[in-house]
């Protein structure tokens, strides 16, 4: 097993414009995490899956994201009409239940 | 709620000298206690994780960190820096073991 992978790892995009991350967890892993981290920030939770489940958001996921596991397997977070302030790296991570989280290498989104 | 405060952004260590991180936490509920890595263009790696089976947790890479409930700490420590330690370390804090509150990171030079 090669790990959590995420696609692509840079994003650069113009302001309004949609982006949509992917994210691959480990295949036994049946939890899944969001978080964006900002420059000189820790990482920030936005929501989590159990299986196809989003069980969690945070407030930090306003209307314009959204995120899916629809079968339980890998996830896509969707950014709707990018914002200058939405540009971060966006860090998945997968877990079992009960267990360590394992991030991926992160997408990092510049909004120009 | 959950919180933590990372102190001091910078850390400069000879090879060879004691690595000493502080994190303060702040928790309404029996926390669990994480420490984060993370090199440069990758995701975050576990250090090791406090979940209340003993106060003083050995990690990967010779680090350890100590539970202090009355000072309500988690502070990390290395006996001996090495040049590979030099990364970005990150002390985390959750009611759980998915909905994770990172400080804001703590950036560790080595000089040789």
């Amino acid at each position: 097993d090669t790990g959590v992978s995420q696609d692509p790892r840079h994003k650069i995009t113009k302001r309004g414009q949609n982006v949509t991350f992917r994210c691959d967890p480990i295949s036994e892993h049946n939890r899944l995490y969001w978080y964006r981290q900002t420059l000189g920030q820790g990482p920030e939770f936005l929501t989590y899956f159990q299986n196809e489940a989003q069980l969690e958001k945070s407030r930090l996921l306003s209307d314009r994201f959204s995120a899916e596991r629809p079968k339980g397997s890998f996830s896509t977070l969707e950014i709707q009409r990018t914002e200058q302030g939405d540009s971060a790296m966006y860090l998945c991570a997968s877990s079992g239940t009960k267990e360590t989280q394992y991030f991926g290498p992160g997408t990092r989104l510049l909004v120009l | 709620a959950q919180s933590v405060t990372q102190l001091g952004s910078h850390v400069s260590v000879s090879e060879g000298a004691l690595v000493l991180l502080r994190c303060n936490y702040s928790s309404s509920v029996p926390p669990y206690l994480f420490w984060y890595v993370q090199y440069p263009n990758q995701g975050l790696q576990l250090l090791l994780k406090y979940t209340s089976a003993a106060t003083l947790v050995k990690g990967i890479n010779g680090f350890e960190a100590e539970f202090k409930k009355s000072e309500t700490s988690f502070h990390l420590t290395k006996p001996s820096a090495h040049m590979s330690d030099a990364a970005e370390y990150f002390c985390a804090v959750g009611p759980n073991d998915y909905k994770l509150s990172f400080g804001a990171g703590t950036t560790v030079t080595v000089r040789a």
